[in-house]
């Protein structure tokens, strides 16, 4: 089964300590993603990767860092989390089958994190 | 600042009535629209999408309508149905940015039986 498989899938944390999500992929794609998704915003962009250690900013970086090491494995770390991050992260990679710039993604499943 | 504004946030619809969600951009470089539909606890999967160069795109029940002078594109689900009852949302992107997706805020749709 295609995938993407993140961990944890649920968290809770208090403010000022470090979280890091992990998403990991079978797909062998160049292209993930973070985004995470707010009542009333929908999905904004995090940090992406296109490539092993290659990496940018997205929308809303503030407070986040990433590392992509390997193809497969692209970490979410929150050096000090805060209640304003308390939101439920979601990893991308381009849909199967398809190049990118397609704008077609496939979704993980979430991970969800409260900060306390 | 919001690049795709969506709307409504909830939708009540009976079984059977039609279901129409409104999204407006404002990037004109956008060229690639999409829609996703996400049920509780599970991530957004890609539902139906258009480019600019048509202005409709049907499957099955679901339609895309696309007004590119407006800056409007809007989802119509024909005959809704309790399991359509789900999170939608509108998403834009742009040629050769490496997949990125501008999200609107998400519409709540319940479909009454």
């Amino acid at each position: 089964d295609a995938g993407i498989t993140q961990s944890p899938r649920h968290k809770v944390t208090e403010t000022g300590t470090p979280v890091t999500l992990r998403c990991h992929q079978t797909e062998n794609h160049r292209y993930m993603y973070w985004y995470r998704q707010d009542p009333g915003h929908g999905l904004r962009l995090i940090h992406y990767s296109y490539g092993v250690k290659d990496t940018d900013k997205g929308e809303v970086s503030d407070g986040y860092s990433v590392s992509r090491s390997k193809t497969e494995d692209f970490l979410l770390t929150l050096e000090s989390a805060t209640s304003s991050q308390t939101s439920v992260y979601f990893c991308a990679i381009p849909a199967p089958r398809r190049s990118a710039n397609t704008g077609e993604l496939f979704f993980g499943e979430g991970s969800r994190l409260t900060v306390l | 600042q919001q690049q795709v504004k969506q709307s409504p946030q909830s939708l009540i619809v009976q079984k059977g009535g039609i279901s129409i969600i409104n999204c407006a951009y404002e990037n004109t470089a956008f060229d690639y629209f999409p829609w996703y539909q996400q049920f509780p606890g599970k991530g957004p999967a890609l539902l139906i999408a258009i480019r600019p160069d048509v202005s409709e795109k049907k499957e099955g029940r679901f339609t895309i309508s696309f007004n590119k002078s407006a800056k409007q594109f809007s989802l119509h689900i024909m005959d809704s149905q309790p399991g359509d009852s789900a999170t939608y949302f509108c998403a834009a992107s742009m040629n050769n940015a490496g997949n990125m997706l501008t999200f609107g805020g998400g519409t709540r749709l319940m479909v009454k039986p």
